[in-house]
């Protein structure tokens, strides 16, 4: 069966320092994955989305970016965090052999930046 | 322009009473329709998916929805709620972003609360 996982589970950082959050995939090849933030009483906004190992797109301009390096890893980073990136950060993956299939979502990120 | 309306930010019901959760949604094509559930500080779990089978659908922990064509909605029901289904609900759909990946429209959520 498949599995995602996401780490740390939570992470408290200060302004102005870098980041970088880890997702990672088992029991299937070639996943769509997303990097997803959800900030206090807002749904989700889809920060980035990868069909296949380096290919990288961004759904709003902002200070972080994101990395495939493998293919089944997913990374988000920022060299310098803002206030304002504070947020449950979630990654999913969906199979890539239809465009209607669901994303299964994994434990998420809880990040604080003070 | 929006693409999935959830009615209500908050639903209070006593346990052992019906659900209600409601969505409505907006596309120009057949979507693909779904209803996810988050715990506190965890993520999103799949309840149950709508793609153009049979209207009514059923999902994991007695949930259903059923898929109105006329009606563009996809309400989220339950014959009796449970305290652990105490949670926020998301209701999505995915369209085609005329590219080959489909996108994800997430509601804002419905907070659910379940009284003793």
């Amino acid at each position: 069966s498949q599995t995602i996982h996401q780490w740390p589970a939570t992470l408290v950082q200060p302004v102005g320092s870098p980041l970088s959050l880890e997702c990672t995939v088992e029991g299937t090849s070639n996943p769509n994955l997303y990097w997803y933030r959800q900030a206090a009483g807002r749904g989700l906004q889809l920060l980035f989305y990868s069909v296949g190992i380096g290919q990288i797109s961004s759904e709003v301009p902002q200070n972080l970016s994101a990395s495939r390096p493998q293919d089944r890893q997913f990374i988000l980073s920022s060299k310098k965090l803002l206030l304002s990136d504070s947020g449950f950060y979630l990654c999913a993956w969906a199979s890539g052999t239809s465009v209607y299939n669901e994303q299964f979502f994994g434990p998420g990120t809880r990040l604080t930046v003070l | 322009a929006q693409s999935v309306t959830q009615l209500d930010s908050h639903v209070s019901v006593s346990e052992g009473t019906p659900v209600l959760l409601r969505c409505n949604y907006s596309s120009s094509y057949s979507p693909s329709l779904f209803w996810y559930v988050q715990h506190p500080n965890k993520g999103l779990q799949l309840l149950l998916k709508y793609t153009s089978a049979a209207t009514l659908v059923k999902g994991i922990n007695g949930f259903e929805a059923e898929f109105k064509k006329s009606e563009t909605s996809f309400h989220l029901t339950k014959p009796s709620a449970h305290m652990s289904d105490a949670a926020e609900y998301f209701c999505v759909v995915i369209l085609l972003r005329g590219s080959t990946l489909g996108r994800l429209y997430f509601g804002r959520g419905t907070q659910l609360t379940v009284w003793p």
